[in-house]
């Protein structure tokens, strides 16, 4: 089955202990990118990489980070979480970056709580 | 930058009534696409229709369909025969075909369908 896979689905820290949340998909995407959702805001780019060791700022980015050594596999990395990044987080990918209207396949979402 | 606006934080109708979900956007760009996604309890992201902006022709999915205004930058979705799994989060995108690659969302729109 074609999906993306993020873990863990739910996640409780506390300030200053460095975390990952991973994300794998099985469908040989080259486009993968994470974002995060808060209320009121909707879905914000933290983010997105066009390929292998090839990644790019979204419209968020202070705080993570991110690395692309695998074609299926884009963790996000929070050194030092802080209480502002408690936030529901997806990962997604498609077929073709380039192609702007293909279809993103989105994880099931991971909510991440600092204290 | 792309700004993408839904004024309408929650909406209320009941079952097998159709309702509209509206949505603004602000471009420079004349080449871009348009999305709305549903999010139910669930949590997953689910495509719903899209529309190419060099197409006149309105989107339609089933009991989904659009008003796509482009001078006005306007993008309603309507949901005819509404029924109780359409109780969701929706979610109104817009991505350009040029430059960086993301997604911009708009900040949701609770639906609920009341048998």
């Amino acid at each position: 089955e074609a999906q993306v896979t993020q873990n863990p689905r739910y996640l409780i820290t506390v300030t200053g202990k460095k975390l990952t949340v991973t994300c794998s998909q099985n469908m040989n995407h080259e486009y993968m990118s994470w974002y995060r959702q808060d209320p009121g805001l909707g879905l914000r780019q933290i983010y997105y990489s066009m390929n292998v060791e090839v990644t790019d700022k979204g419209d968020v980015p202070e705080g993570y980070k991110v690395s692309r050594k695998e074609k299926r596999n884009f963790p996000l990395i929070l050194e030092s979480p802080s209480p502002n990044q408690t936030s529901l987080y997806f990962c997604a990918s498609s077929s073709r970056g380039r192609q702007r209207n293909e279809k993103l396949f989105f994880g099931s979402g991971t909510q991440l709580s600092v204290l | 930058a792309q700004t993408v606006t839904q004024s309408q934080p929650e909406m209320s109708v009941q079952e097998a009534e159709t309702v509209t979900l509206s949505c603004t956007y602000d471009t420079s760009e004349n080449n871009y696409y348009l999305f709305w996604y549903k999010q139910p309890p669930s949590r997953q992201m689910i495509l719903v229709i899209r529309q190419e902006a060099y197409k006149q022709q309105n989107a339609t999915e089933n009991r989904f369909s659009v008003n796509f205004q482009k001078a006005a930058k306007s993008f309603s979705l309507k949901i005819s025969d509404s029924q109780l799994g359409d109780t969701a989060m929706y979610f109104c995108a817009f991505i350009k075909i040029q430059g960086a690659q993301k997604l911009v969302f708009g900040q949701g729109t609770r639906l609920t369908i009341n048998p």
